[in-house]
């Protein structure tokens, strides 16, 4: 069974970079059928897509965040993280990590998440 | 970048059949059908019920079905139960290879 598990801190000051770090078991990251992705909650609200990573390293950027959104890939440690820069209090969120299907009109969701992680940014 | 809107809230007795609506501004969301409903509980991971506006991957119970026409997509649940109650978003993949997600809508079980 799938599992991905999401790490790094959970307190972040103002204006640093938000470091996240997910970890895959139970199968390959070097699947061709799969992006992996990160999606975040603000507490209280909606989800919000914040991009993709495929194993080649191609990655797929929310317009919104892609000027301070770094994702990369690991696959030999079967990770991939995220790097957000210049944060604000209203990056304040539950970020998870999840599988997406690449192909269109058959496994074009996320099927498999990490529980979440809660990263407040504060100083 | 295009949004999807939701209802904040429905709710509905047990047994009965409720059905929240998404609608979509972007033409991919109105010419294809790569939307997707996720339900979430409290503290929980959401979860896919159905993707491709229609189909149910495994173990999902048919109770929960979709639909869409035009710029509007709908997820019908029926025959309600106390475990429904929980949030649900509307999500469309964009052929740009962005993510939409809707407001969400918080459905509660009378």
């Amino acid at each position: 069974q799938l599992q991905l598990q999401e790490s790094g801190p959970g307190l972040v000051k103002p204006s640093e970079t938000l470091s996240l770090t997910c970890t895959v078991s139970g199968g390959s990251i070097s699947i061709n059928s799969y992006y992996w992705g990160w999606v975040r909650q603000p507490p209280g609200k909606g989800l919000e897509w914040i991009g993709f990573v495929f194993y080649s390293g191609n990655t797929f950027y929310s317009p919104s965040l892609q000027s301070r959104l770094t994702i990369s890939v690991d696959t030999s440690k079967n990770q991939f993280s995220l790097k957000l820069s210049s944060v604000t209090a209203t990056d304040t969120s539950v970020y998870y990590c999840a599988r997406h299907g690449t192909a269109y009109g058959y496994n074009d969701y996320f099927d498999y998440w990490g529980q979440g992680i809660l990263v407040t940014v504060s100083s | 970048q295009s949004a999807l809107t939701q209802p904040a809230s429905v709710s509905g007795s047990p047994g009965q059949s409720i059905t929240i609506a998404c609608t979509g501004t972007s033409s991919d969301f109105v010419a294809y059908n790569y939307v997707s409903w996720y339900q979430q509980h409290p503290g929980k991971a959401p979860k896919v019920m159905i993707y491709d506006v229609s189909s149910r991957p495994s173990g999902i119970s048919n109770r929960f079905s979709g639909s869409k026409s035009g710029n509007t997509a709908s997820l019908t649940i029926s025959g309600l139960q106390a475990e429904d109650e929980a949030d649900y978003y509307c999500s469309s993949y964009e052929l740009t290879g962005d993510v939409l997600f809707g407001g969400g809508t918080k459905l509660t079980v009378l």
